[in-house]
């Protein structure tokens, strides 16, 4: 089982709607959860990071997180062709601080 | 405006050359990494360092070494440089659980 896993899409979404990015990982003991954005040919970019179970706002960007099924999401409302991207979800290990396992990200193309 | 700069952006290679990719950090981060890019595989650590005179392998460190003799600098060097490590190259540090990328090196072996 690979420790941090995201479908590849490409997910479509019409502007406006919302995207709906998913994530599971494998480490039971991983404490802390990250969302990265990377446009084309440019580095990842953080937009979010989450360490307790429940729900995190921050602007049009919702973080969730299910420790109990091992299960992190993003949702970003109000889809902008500005949100099209690869995101990376993105987790902590068990042990030493800051050591973080990527998954192989999600492209999402928002249609206008 | 502190930031990660890496240095040279895009590079061409022949195989079996020694190549050293910068990476300077104003951040005063502890922690640093270096990764590489690669369609269907996504970001893969390939060393990281936890402070000065700490390295340590990430999981594709073959053929590669890093050293840390200071705060802002992790060079990375690829000892002979094969066809496989054609590839982007980022390195990110960390503090305060948020990390920071570089803006990345292309690197081209032929």
């Amino acid at each position: 089982q690979k420790e941090v896993e995201q479908n590849s899409g490409p997910l479509s979404v019409p502007e406006g709607a919302i995207a709906s990015l998913n994530c599971t990982y494998s480490d039971r003991g991983s404490q802390s959860f990250f969302w990265y954005r990377q446009y084309s040919g440019k580095s990842p970019e953080l937009i979010m990071f989450i360490y307790s179970n429940g729900d995190k706002e921050d602007g049009r960007f919702t973080a969730q997180l299910n420790k109990a099924s091992q299960y992190v999401s993003l949702l970003i409302r109000d889809s902008q062709p500005s949100d099209s991207a690869t995101y990376l979800c993105a987790v902590n290990k068990r042990g030493r601080d800051d050591k973080i396992i990527f998954g192989k990200g999600t492209r999402l193309h928002i249609l206008p | 405006d502190a930031e990660i700069t890496q240095s040279p952006r895009h590079k061409i290679t022949e195989t079996g050359r020694q190549v050293t990719l910068a990476c300077h950090q104003t951040w005063n981060h502890n922690n640093m990494f270096w990764y590489r890019q690669d369609l269907g595989h996504g970001l893969r650590l390939i060393h990281y360092s936890y402070g000065v005179q700490d390295t340590n392998k990430g999981e594709v460190s073959d053929g590669y070494s890093v050293s840390r003799s200071n705060t802002e600098d992790l060079p990375l060097t690829l000892e002979s440089a094969a066809s496989s490590q054609t590839s982007v190259y980022f390195c990110a540090s960390s503090g305060n659980n948020e990390q920071y990328f570089g803006p990345g090196t292309r690197l081209t072996v032929t």
